[in-house]
């Protein structure tokens, strides 16, 4: 089954304890990023990558890094987890060429700073 | 700078009319507009793709406009169920992210179906 795959999918942790968040997706997409979602704000693009070894920022990277070693991997990681991270993540990926530009999510990672 | 607006944030309405919502977006051009479905808790799904030279697409019961010189899109749910209850998420195409772009999505409207 195609599946994009988040680890934990429920994390609380405290203010400054560094943090992985894993990904994963089985569909040879070359193009991943992360997302955070909060009420009212709706999804922003925190990083992604067109491919393995590139990565670039999105709308919102600060206090976030990430690494893509394996094309099937893409880890997002919090050093120092301060409260404002709390927050609701979400991995994707997709095709990088071809016509097919369609999104596919993983289903989330509930974040919690105290 | 990009902006994208989802002008409700909540829609009610009766099973078996149609549902009709509006993406409008500011200070660009997107070369394509995606709609996905999300339903609370869980990731987006996709649901449809509209280039910028395709008036309007259909797939079963929805409906996509794309109209350039309004910089508006419609969705509409035909004959709407309960089941369609959820979440819907304007994404028009933004202008990083290689050759295809990202997206930049909409804060998404809240439909209700009621039985």
């Amino acid at each position: 089954e195609a599946q994009v795959t988040q680890n934990p999918r429920y994390l609380i942790t405290v203010t400054g304890k560094k943090l992985t968040v894993t990904c994963s997706q089985n569909m040879n997409h070359e193009y991943m990023s992360w997302y955070r979602q909060d009420p009212g704000l709706g999804l922003r693009q925190i990083y992604y990558s067109m491919n393995v070894e590139v990565t670039d920022k999105g709308d919102v990277p600060e206090g976030y890094k990430v690494s893509r070693k394996e094309k099937r991997n893409f880890p997002l990681i919090l050093e120092s987890p301060s409260p404002n991270q709390t927050s609701l993540y979400f991995c994707a990926s997709r095709l990088y060429s071809g016509t097919s530009y369609e999104q596919y999510f993983g289903p989330g990672t509930r974040l919690t700073v105290t | 700078s990009q902006k994208i607006e989802q002008n409700s944030e909540a829609l009610n309405i009766q099973e078996g009319k149609t549902a009709t919502l509006t993406c409008n977006y500011t200070n660009y051009s997107p070369a394509y507009l995606q709609w996905y479905r999300q339903d609370p808790g869980r990731g987006p799904v996709f649901l449809l793709l509209i280039r910028e030279n395709e008036k309007e697409k259909r797939k079963e019961r929805l409906k996509v406009t794309f109209d350039t010189t309004l910089k508006q899109s419609l969705f509409h749910i035909t004959a709407s169920q309960p089941a369609d209850s959820a979440t819907y998420l304007c994404a028009p195409r933004g202008d990083y992210g290689g050759s295809q772009g990202n997206l930049i999505f909409g804060k998404g409207t809240k439909l209700s179906v009621k039985p």
